[in-house]
């Protein structure tokens, strides 16, 4: 079964800096991988979604995350950060073919001014 | 579009008593998913329709929740005799070319 693992559950960064969450996944194939946010009290909001080609694929509000399948990774970027981008977010991931949508931990994103 | 609308936002009940979680998907979408969402454990898969068919319900507790989707355009998570361990927002989500959340549904059971 496919897994997705985010190794840290809070990041702190200071406002402009830039920012790099991480995401692994498990699983034999390549699968379709997906990051979400959520910000508090709300539901879980789409940022950008990896099905095939270009390994580097742009997102909303400035985020990028790029296919690394060598190193089953599927790390969120940002070059430079807002303070409204304190949020929690999830890596999730989609077997080739299937349905059911599995998510990572998340990271919890703080922004200081 | 209004996106994956999801009632109530907030439900507070008794142990024991029931609970009934609504979701309505965004028009056209065939498929829907129930998540709940704890601090504890994260985001949990809990049962999938396709075209208003139950077609993996692996993720729900066997004895006291059951879901249905009665027509495309709502569907219900109802929970009986509610525990505290039952204390969650539970996510309705659904999917056209990818997958849409609504706001959640925040039950607590007291």
């Amino acid at each position: 079964a496919q897994s997705v693992t985010q190794p840290d559950a809070r990041v702190t960064v200071s406002e402009g800096a830039s920012l790099q969450l991480r995401c692994k996944y498990s699983y034999s194939g390549t699968p379709y991988l997906f990051w979400y946010v959520q910000y508090p009290r709300q539901g879980l909001q789409l940022l950008l979604k990896y099905y095939s080609g270009d390994p580097v694929v742009q997102g909303v509000n400035g985020f990028e995350a790029e296919f690394i399948k060598s190193n089953s990774s599927f790390h969120l970027r940002k070059a430079s950060v807002h303070w409204s981008d304190s949020a929690v977010y999830f890596c999730a991931v989609i077997r080739t073919g299937g349905y059911k949508v599995v998510f990572g931990s998340g990271t919890r994103l703080l922004v200081s001014p | 579009n209004a996106g994956v609308i999801q009632t109530p936002r907030h439900k507070v009940t008794g142990k024991g008593q029931e609970a009934t979680l609504w979701c309505e998907p965004i028009s056209g979408h065939s498929a829907v998913f129930w998540y709940r969402q704890t601090i504890v454990q994260g985001l949990e898969f809990l049962t999938y329709f396709r075209n208003q068919a139950p077609i993996d319900d692996s993720g729900m507790p066997k004895e006291r929740f059951s879901a249905q989707m009665p027509n495309q355009s709502h569907s219900t998570l109802k929970i009986q005799s509610t525990q505290p361990q039952d204390s969650a927002v539970y996510l309705c989500a659904s999917r056209g070319n990818t997958l849409y959340f609504g706001e959640g549904s925040r039950l607590i059971v007291v």
